[in-house]
């Protein structure tokens, strides 16, 4: 199946832990993206990747970073785990341009 | 980031009735305009992206319209049923942002 998957579907966590998702896409898109879905059930960004430029949302504490192997592959690693870092997580991908994003199904991270 | 408003926040409406969401976004540096559909429990998926201003695309019961200048975009749904009941986001490529900003979406549940 083509598609954007993300793995683990659920992460329960400590908090001070370091913990990854991971995001692989078999479309052969260009362009990968992190959201995360806060209280109110917005779809905030938080990264974006090509091969050729990560742009950062300013927000976005640096305890989250974004690490990409490859361009099929772009995963979010996130240090010293905060309480308020519970969320959904989505990742998702794109043909540069003036193309609809493929969101995979999300991550529900807990921190406790 | 970007201003985008999306209203009504809710709606219900009866099986058979048509319904119209509206999408505001900032005009200036407009490069694109997406909207998704996002079912409870699932990912979010792309129903249109438009880029020129006075298109109008169509999907079965589904349009959309878009008006770069005045910064809106309208959808449109022709006789509700059951199953279009979901959220519905609408998202503004800009080209300073260079990232889609998601509204908070209209969330759709059509009654049978």
């Amino acid at each position: 199946d083509t598609a954007v998957s993300q793995t683990p579907k659920y992460l329960v966590t400590q908090m001070g832990n370091d913990k990854s998702i991971k995001c692989e896409q078999n479309l052969g898109h260009d362009t990968m993206y992190w959201y995360k879905q806060d209280s109110k059930k917005f779809l905030k960004i938080m990264f974006s990747y090509n091969n050729k430029e990560l742009i950062i949302n300013e927000t976005v504490p640096n305890r989250f970073s974004p690490k990409s192997p490859d361009k099929a592959h772009l995963n979010l690693h996130i240090n010293s785990l905060e309480l308020g870092d519970s969320a959904v997580y989505f990742c998702a991908s794109n043909l540069q341009g003036a193309y609809g994003y493929t969101f995979g199904s999300g991550t529900r991270l807990t921190v406790v | 980031i970007l201003n985008v408003e999306q209203s009504p926040q809710s709606l219900h409406v009866q099986e058979g009735d048509s319904t119209n969401f509206t999408c505001s976004f900032p005009s200036s540096n407009f490069y694109a305009l997406h909207w998704y559909r996002w079912e409870t429990a699932k990912s979010p998926e792309a129903l249109f992206v438009m880029t020129l201003n006075g298109d109008e695309k169509k999907k079965g019961r589904i349009s959309a319209t878009l008006n770069t200048k005045e910064g809106y975009s309208y959808l449109y749904i022709k006789g509700s049923q059951p199953e279009d009941s979901a959220t519905y986001l609408c998202a503004p490529f800009s080209g300073s942002a260079r990232q889609l900003t998601f509204g908070s979406g209209t969330q759709l549940t059509v009654l049978p």
